[in-house]
């Protein structure tokens, strides 16, 4: 069965402290894999997307890695900031069917001053 | 381009009573997407859509229905809501070539 499984589950860290996210999926055969950030009361936006070729991609302080052949992704956070406060949910699409989406439930992470 | 626009943003729904989530998308997207995401949750697959005139069932379509008539909207009809419904629901729509996902502000619905 396809699924994404994200760890751990919440996060509390201080503000400029770094900090790494993990997603370990079974999709098969894989596409690609996203992270998105959904602040509290809103839609999800998106970090980073990468295919099978890609091992990392940064967006500003966010970087993402992908090892395809363990199945996992982690989303590293730098220099972390209040605003970073947020769920980070990895999003994993199938060869199989690409606009079929599987969702990780997400890490909550607090950024505390 | 105003990307995804959905309505009402915010709703309460008696119990038994039915209702029509609406979404429209303006970038000529094939997949649309309804997700339901409960407090502290992940999102939840609905319904989806790859294309006018096509749907088909996620992981919790029961109680909802749903229409592709036209690229542009797709709507999610509830009936006989339920406590159960209680949810926020947000629509997505993304590319035929897959890239990014395109969501909608959310449409926060409570059934008392």
């Amino acid at each position: 069965k396809n699924q994404v499984e994200q760890s751990p589950q919440s996060l509390i860290i201080l503000e400029g402290k770094n900090c790494t996210l993990q997603c370990n999926y079974t999709v098969s055969p894989f596409s690609n894999l996203r992270w998105y950030k959904q602040d509290t009361g809103r839609g999800p936006v998106s970090l980073t997307i990468m295919t099978f070729s890609e091992n990392t991609k940064s967006n500003g302080r966010y970087t993402a890695t992908l090892d395809a052949d363990t199945k996992q992704s982690s989303l590293h956070i730098t220099a972390s900031q209040l605003s970073d406060s947020a769920s980070y949910i990895c999003v994993v699409s199938s060869l199989d069917s690409n606009y079929q989406l599987i969702w990780g439930a997400g890490t909550k992470l607090i950024i505390k001053p | 381009n105003a990307g995804v626009t959905q309505t009402p943003k915010f709703r309460i729904l008696k119990i038994g009573q039915s209702m029509t989530l609406q979404c429209t998308q303006d970038m000529n997207h094939n997949y649309m997407y309804w997700y339901r995401q409960d407090p502290g949750m992940g999102l939840k697959l609905i319904y989806y859509s790859v294309g006018a005139g096509i749907t088909d069932k996620g992981e919790v379509p029961n109680g909802y229905n749903v229409s592709r008539s036209t690229t542009e909207d797709f709507p999610l009809r509830l009936e006989l809501a339920a406590p159960s419904q209680t949810s926020v629901y947000f629509c997505a729509s993304i590319s035929g070539t897959g890239n990014t996902i395109y969501f909608g502000e959310g449409s926060w619905l409570t059934v008392v």
